[in-house]
Parts: C-alpha cells; structure tokens; sequence
C-alpha cells in the first residue's frame, strides 16, 4: 500500500515569504508527527498529532510555526517569515497509536 | 517526560568487528522503545522494538538490543559490521502517559572501516 508522503520534496523560498508544507499519511493512522531535521542534527521534534485529542505543540521553535491536520488525514505545516535557520529536511510520520513511525521522504526547505 | 540519550554521535568500528550503540532512556513508566536507521540519502526506517515481553529483540539486517529496566537501557548491537551497516542510527521512546508521543535521541553515526 501507499506510505507517507510529503510534498514539495523541495522547497526554495526567499527569507521572509510564508511556505506551506504537506503531509499525507497512512490510510487509518491515527498519529501523525513532524520533525525538523537540520544537517548533522537528530530528529527535533515539533508536533503530534493524536486522533481527535488536541495537538502536541510543545516542539514548535516560534510562533512563526503552525500546522494542522484536517480530517484526522492530511496535515500541513505553516512557517511564516521564513529565516535561514528555518533550512532543513521535515520529516512527517504517522503511525498507529501504540506501533512504529513511518515517515516520508521529507522535504528539503531552504531560505536564502 | 521520557527522554533518550544516545552515547556518542559517532562510532567507528571495523568490518566483522562487533557494533554497539549505546541508549539509556528515562521514563516514569513502562516504555516503548525504537531503533531506526537512516542510511545516507534514505528515510529513516525501522531496526527493531520492544514493546512488552521478551527483552532481547531482533530486527533486520543481523540486529538485537536488549532492554535492561534495572539499567533503563537498550543497546543496539550486532556481531559483526559490514560495510552497508554505515548510516545513522537513533533510538526512540514512547510512553502511555505522554499519549504514546514519540522522542527521538541525537542520533548516532556509525562509520565501517574496511
């Protein structure tokens, strides 16, 4: 079946401008999850999403960072007046409650 | 809150030695716990897990880690590193009281010398 998958795989935006990320994840996952992976770093966690409980918000760096995720399905995260330290690959995941993450293949953001 | 410490960023072994890598984990209850790999220009993807049960498990590729409550520890090892085991590795944790919320450690990068 399908895994999860992001889009854009790429992303080149220009210091200030707002980008939108997207996230489909595993038909029938409940769990949803997006990470910020900078060169060299692990996986920082932003945001959880559960089921219909409200969101995990404690890993987001800035109020300039939001997401949602509608239908308990599709989710996006929204950087607004993106800044060079915003450049990395996010990962999305999604997994049944108590199982394994699948993640996508990311998408790489640069800020120039 | 759970939390994972990997020991050491980077590891270098050579090819038919043994790999170990190093997680201690902290946890007020009872966890889940992860090891995932990425390997170099690839998603990350599951080695193996413990959930309940038998403490020793194996995953793909040759790998076992064991938990050890007594040491809130689960090392990933494997007897013997060959060179397509070159990649990241990073151990995870979740637990009930946290919704089952996933924390990843930094990662550790395991180099294969020839």
């Amino acid at each position: 079946g399908a895994g999860v998958s992001q889009s854009p795989s790429n992303k080149v935006t220009e210091k200030g401008k707002d980008v939108e990320l997207r996230c489909d994840p595993i038909s029938g996952h409940t769990a949803l999850y997006w990470y910020r992976q900078s060169l060299g770093q692990g996986l920082e966690f932003l945001i959880y999403f559960q089921g219909n409980s409200a969101p995990d918000k404690s890993g987001l760096p800035s109020d300039r960072f939001s997401a949602e995720r509608t239908g308990g399905s599709v989710s996006t995260l929204t950087i607004q007046r993106t800044q060079q330290e915003d450049s990395a690959v996010y990962l999305c995941a999604s997994s049944l409650v108590t199982a394994e993450q699948y993640f996508g293949p990311g998408t790489r953001l640069t800020v120039t | 809150a759970q939390s994972v410490t990997q020991l050491g960023s980077h590891v270098s072994v050579s090819e038919g030695a043994l790999v170990l890598l190093r997680c201690n984990y902290s946890s007020s209850v009872p966890p889940y716990l992860f090891w995932y790999v990425q390997y170099p220009n690839q998603g990350l993807q599951l080695l193996l897990k413990y959930t309940t049960g038998a403490t020793l498990v194996k995953g793909i590729n040759g790998f076992e880690a064991e938990f050890k409550k007594s040491e809130t520890s689960f090392h990933l090892t494997k007897p013997s590193a060959h060179m397509s085991d070159a990649a990241e590795y990073f151990c995870a944790v979740s637990e009930v009281e946290g919704g089952f919320k996933t924390i990843f450690g930094a990662g550790t990068r395991l180099f294969v010398k020839a």
